[in-house]
């Protein structure tokens, strides 16, 4: 199946630095990504789309200003968590998209390993 | 639109069949559905996919009934490996979003 790589897998860093965090899908395109956060004993939460060439879209409730989103290429998405802060200290995970066609087309998803982000 | 629901926790012992139930109640009608797995600091692993009917594969099957308002996941014979969070997330429209509920913890005792 497809591959989705992120990078790093784990992060430390200090309250008030901006972390990035990178997302790929290494075998096929992806005109769209989308980016999770989870907390512990937790669901994943939808964070925003990412879309090759335009902006992204953000749920409800999710700062666009402190989680930037650039999807620069059909095989690259990268979330930079803007001036953390401890609150923000979860596990990220990327998804990419690969449209399957075939009697019924449909959008299949494939999962990066996620990137634990810790802020001090 | 709500979100899947399924049981929040499910014991099983090693070798037994397990089976979880996922409700659909405001499934679209072209959505499939899907069901992943989780195992701690890790992404969703794809298991099984499915319209309706049953579907198998070499780790699971996937059965649909025809109104499609839920799903059963059906694992054969657990193993302590199988031991994880499985989730059967809600398609939003066809814009490809997941929304996840709050998954099934199965815990495989020896």
């Amino acid at each position: 199946g497809a591959v989705v790589s992120q990078h790093p897998s784990w992060v430390i860093c200090k309250s008030g630095t901006s972390v990035k965090i990178e997302c790929r899908s290494l075998d096929f395109q992806a005109t769209t990504m989308f980016w999770y956060r989870q907390f512990p004993k937790q669901s994943l939460m939808l964070m925003a789309t990412s879309n090759e060439g335009s902006k992204a879209t953000y749920e409800q409730g999710v700062e666009k200003d402190k989680f930037l989103i650039n999807h620069a290429s059909l095989t690259l998405s990268t979330l930079t968590v803007t001036s953390a802060h401890p609150e923000d200290s979860s596990f990220y995970i990327c998804s990419a998209s690969l449209l399957q066609i075939g009697a019924s087309s449909y959008n299949e998803q494939f999962f990066g390993p996620g990137t634990r982000l810790t802020v001090l | 639109l709500a979100k899947t629901t399924q049981p929040i926790s499910m014991d099983s012992y090693e070798g037994q069949e397990v089976n979880i139930t996922c409700s659909h109640n405001n499934i679209a009608t072209n959505d499939y559905i899907t069901w992943y797995q989780q195992f701690p600091s890790q992404g969703p692993r794809f298991i099984i996919q499915g319209y309706k009917t049953k579907v198998t594969n070499e780790v699971a099957s996937l059965f649909i009934p025809a109104d499609r308002k839920s799903s059963t996941l059906s694992l054969p014979r657990v193993s302590l490996s199988d031991t994880a969070v499985y989730y059967c997330p809600r398609e939003e429209g066809n814009t490809g979003k997941l929304i996840f509920g709050q998954g099934t913890t199965l815990q495989v005792k020896p």
